[in-house]
């Protein structure tokens, strides 16, 4: 397809698993970005890609949220030992620049439920 | 720091009415861009307008339209003659021009159009 694809949609697992999603952005795109939306709030950044360079972690919560993307396309968002508090909706997006505050489209999220 | 606030939880209309939704964001900084986005309730994010801070036209597309005023830091939008479809989770966004492209979201106001 077209547009930024998410894998898987929903995941349920169980306090203390590890999991990982994975984001296929659109092609061409240079920009990747991740985000984590809470149930009635808006999307919080998580940190952000151009190329296969993490240009921005700061949104990370604590040290058991990674993410890569190694050859610069699809990416990988990594949460170790889960929690509960880790439940909520994991959005990518891409641009299809670098550093310009291209227009970000996502795509349509992994819905995370930890048990 | 950088902040959106919608204040508007929750707006509910009758078909045909006209309906405007809030944003006011805060920055430091010069040089930024803001957006707005629909969250329908299928749950994907759906761009729909992206300005920068040196353009303060008003623009309108269809029944959309987006009222900028950088003199009481306010992006509001505007739908005229809603219909059902236009029921959504609607959320403003804020980037600074530079060093990060990072998108700062509103939590979101939920319009309810009704038949």
């Amino acid at each position: 397809g077209a547009g930024v694809s998410q894998s898987p949609r929903y995941k349920v697992t169980k306090r203390g698993q590890d999991v990982a999603l994975r984001c296929d952005p659109i092609s061409g795109h240079v920009s990747l970005y991740w985000y984590r939306q809470a149930l009635g709030q808006g999307p919080e950044f998580l940190t952000y890609f151009n190329y296969e360079a993490q240009q921005d972690k700061s949104g990370l919560p604590n040290d058991r949220f990674s993410a890569e993307r190694p050859e610069g396309s699809i990416s990988t968002l990594t949460i170790q030992r889960t929690e509960q508090r880790d439940s909520a909706m994991y959005r990518c997006a891409s641009s299809l620049r670098a550093a310009s505050t291209d227009t970000q489209y996502f795509g349509p999220g992994t819905r995370l439920t930890v048990l | 720091a950088q902040k959106v606030t919608q204040a508007q939880t929750e707006i509910s209309v009758v078909e045909k009415e006209d309906v405007t939704l809030d944003c006011v964001y805060e920055t430091r900084d010069t040089t930024y861009y803001l957006f707005w986005y629909k969250q329908p309730p299928s749950g994907e994010l759906v761009f729909l307008i992206r300005r920068n801070s040196f353009d303060e036209q008003n623009e309108i597309s269809g029944r959309y339209s987006w009222n900028f005023q950088k003199s009481t830091s306010s992006f509001n939008f505007t739908i005229t003659a809603s219909q059902v479809v236009d029921s959504a989770v609607y959320f403003c966004a804020l980037s600074e021009g530079y060093n990060t492209d990072k998108l700062i979201f509103g939590t979101g106001t939920r319009l309810q159009v009704f038949p």
